[in-house]
């Protein structure tokens, strides 16, 4: 069974810059597993933010960005604003089957 | 613009089967590359992708529910259908169906419905 890992929990203050990262029990993560980030928000549905590591839709805010970092997918936010306190799912391919993440939950404090 | 909506029983009994239809718009499920995916997440917890069927009739399911599942579509009716056999109290999730667009082998899920709870219960 395969598990995908990201921290239960990050805070960052108004301003700050946060890294949230996705870890792949099959090894590292590369370009291969396409991740893919999203929001959500209680009570409502995800909202897809990055795609394919590092690609954005035209509503992501610039803000967000996507890359691979010492074998894990990562999102990073700079410059977060009170509004990005949510939590965050990634998600990789693995050749035909996906499998989300256990979810970070952002604090903005 | 695109739009999907599941629609389907809010409550069901433990062994029966579950079927929950996608009803979408703003994109044709028999052009190249698209794709309806579904996903669920009880309350709470994570969430869970569940299968996808793409315009071209291939189907994907997670390996661990794979014996449970079953997706079909109405290209013209707009529609895919899933249906989860031997339903269980741990299957009680909001269940999203998400469009899969084009892009490389995997493809990603821009746009999604509002969710249906399902509760199962006896």
């Amino acid at each position: 069974q395969t598990v995908v890992t990201q921290e239960p929990s990050l805070t960052v203050s108004p301003g700050g810059t946060v890294t949230l990262t996705c870890a792949s029990s099959t090894g590292a993560v590369t370009s291969g597993y396409y991740p893919n980030w999203f929001q959500q928000k209680p009570g409502q549905a995800p909202r897809s933010l990055i795609y394919s590591t590092s690609n954005k839709h035209s509503w992501t805010p610039a803000r967000f960005s996507g890359s691979l970092l010492g074998g894990k997918a990562a999102l990073t936010l700079s410059g977060v604003q009170p509004e990005d306190e949510a939590e965050y799912y990634c998600l990789l391919y693995y050749g035909g089957a996906w499998v989300f993440g256990g979810g970070t939950e952002l604090t903005v404090l | 613009q695109i739009t999907l909506k599941e629609s389907g029983p809010t409550l069901v009994k433990p062994t029966q089967t579950l079927t929950l239809t996608c009803t979408f718009s703003g994109f044709s499920l028999s052009t190249s590359g698209v794709g309806v995916g579904w996903i669920r997440q009880p309350p709470g917890k994570a969430l869970e992708w569940l299968a996808l069927i793409y315009w071209d009739d291939d189907k994907r399911y997670s390996p661990s529910l794979k014996s449970r599942l079953t997706v079909t579509k109405d290209t013209s009716k707009n529609q895919v259908v899933l249906t989860m056999t031997n339903m269980d109290p741990v299957d009680t999730a909001t269940y999203y169906c998400a469009h899969r667009a084009y892009y490389g082998s995997s493809g990603y899920f821009d746009y999604w419905g509002q969710g249906t709870l399902v509760t199962v219960s006896s």
